[in-house]
């Protein structure tokens, strides 16, 4: 099983300010199937970025992925108020398809 | 537009046996695997389970294997998810996602809660 780490666990910061949020794998990701998901509290995950650096459909720019092998970061260039959430990653090439503990971003 | 509307979950006693169904819409069902993810109270998420598009493959987690069974009705676009021997720890919030082929989980489901409770 692939684990995935994220840290930090939790991260206190002002709006207009930078995010850095960082998943670690116990394995190397093959072909960077590495996925980002934000979560706000009472809803279903919403898919942020894929294959590492991917935005989704409808995914501000603000958000930026990146990395490869086991180590890979998610950043929020300038945070908004609506991107105070639950973010985790997940690995999704190999079975069992794993999920990071989750970084949540609250408000400083 | 594209949606997934689970269903099926409730409070039900440990050892008992409970189905989710997830309603798909918007998008080509047959032609995605579906994944079921839970989330207990205040933890993270759990992959549970995946059928491939066409119910060829299924591949469990550890934690439901034996117990559960996931099953795909391409002809009424549902996905199921029939959860036997329900225990304390099967309390979660459970997800449906799909899967478009070594593609991230997307669209996800609203979710539907079962708590196992005595």
């Amino acid at each position: 099983e692939n684990v995935l780490t994220q840290s930090p666990g939790t991260l206190s910061l002002s709006p207009g300010e930078r995010a850095t949020l960082s998943c670690r794998a116990s394995q190397s990701v093959i072909r960077s199937y590495l996925a980002w998901y934000q979560q706000k509290p009472g809803q279903a995950p919403r898919l942020l970025v894929y294959g590492a650096s991917t935005r989704a459909a409808g995914t501000p720019d603000r958000f930026s992925g990146s990395g490869s092998g086991t180590d890979f970061t998610l950043t929020i260039s300038r945070l908004e108020p609506e991107d105070f959430a639950v973010y985790y990653c997940q690995q999704y090439v190999t079975s069992p398809w794993t999920f990071g503990q989750g970084t949540k971003v609250e408000i400083k | 537009q594209v949606q997934l509307v689970e269903s099926g979950g409730g409070v039900v006693q440990p050892g008992r046996s409970l189905r989710l169904s997830c309603a798909a819409s918007g998008f080509m069902f047959r032609h995605y695997g579906m994944h079921w993810v839970r989330q207990a109270p205040g933890k993270g998420l759990e992959w549970v389970a995946v059928i491939w598009s066409d119910g060829s493959n299924k591949i469990y987690a550890d934690s439901v294997k034996g117990r559960f069974t996931i099953s795909k009705d391409n002809s009424m676009n549902t996905l199921y998810l029939q959860m036997n021997n329900l225990r304390d720890d099967d309390t979660a919030m459970y997800y449906c996602a799909g899967d478009g082929g070594s593609m991230p989980f997307d669209p996800w489901g609203q979710g539907t809660l079962v708590t196992v409770s005595s």
